[in-house]
């Protein structure tokens, strides 16, 4: 029971370009969202989260959006960087501990 | 600081033998968690620690897993006995509190093979 959504496995953008990562949910009791960055043989790590009565956050080069009558989110890296190379899982929670997570985009920025 | 450290960082065994992963959280972080990341099933929640206390291991697919948490500074994954279907990335994580806007921090993760 695949409650987020991550359709496309793979996202390839040159550098100084933008990047673009979706994300779709199915639980309309989900209210606060994050993503995560993973390299390989590493722990994902926290990049940036939104919160449901908001429907953007921007840190920095990167800024999710939400849109929660789509039950979509959205991840913008700009511009995008050679590290920014790395697998990117969207996630969700109610108000509770649980996150459900996504299965992940691969994003390789090319020089 | 040191972050979430997970040992060890790779294990292969046989099929049948116990597996004892261990975990040190961030000093500080009294919520605990341990996710397992498969190809089929991405990463899942295997079970939830709030000061030391199991509060929801729902995710915990056999009675062959356990998991333990003597003290606020470790905690171990016991898969016994193994079986190949077990093999998988296994990570700990953990945070301050829990819930939304307490984000939880990954350990590397302990890639298990089961042969």
């Amino acid at each position: 029971d695949q409650q987020v959504k991550q359709n496309s496995p793979s996202l390839s953008v040159q550098e100084g370009r933008i990047s673009i990562l979706n994300c779709d949910y199915t639980n309309s009791m989900f209210d606060y969202f994050l993503w995560y960055k993973k390299y390989p043989a590493e722990g994902p790590t926290f990049l940036i989260s939104i919160s449901s009565i908001k429907d953007k956050n921007e840190d920095g080069r990167f800024t999710v959006f939400l849109n929660k009558s789509a039950k979509h989110l959205s991840l913008h890296i700009v511009p995008s960087q050679p590290g920014d190379s790395a697998v990117y899982f969207c996630a969700a929670s109610s108000t509770d501990y649980k996150l459900s997570f996504g299965a992940g985009t691969t994003v390789t920025v090319r020089a | 600081d040191a972050g979430v450290i997970q040992s060890p960082r790779h294990e292969v065994t046989e099929m049948g033998q116990e597996v004892t992963l261990r975990c040190k959280p961030i000093s500080g972080h009294n919520s605990l968690f341990w996710y397992r990341q498969t190809m089929m099933r991405g990463l899942e929640l295997l079970i939830y620690f709030n000061n030391n206390v199991p509060i929801d291991d729902s995710g915990m697919p056999e009675d062959r897993f356990s998991a333990k948490m003597p003290n606020a500074s470790f905690s171990t994954l016991k898969i016994q006995p193994s079986e190949p279907r077990d093999s998988a990335v296994y990570f700990c994580a953990s945070s301050v509190g829990s819930g939304p806007g307490r984000p939880q921090h990954f350990g590397d993760g302990t890639r298990l093979s089961i042969l």
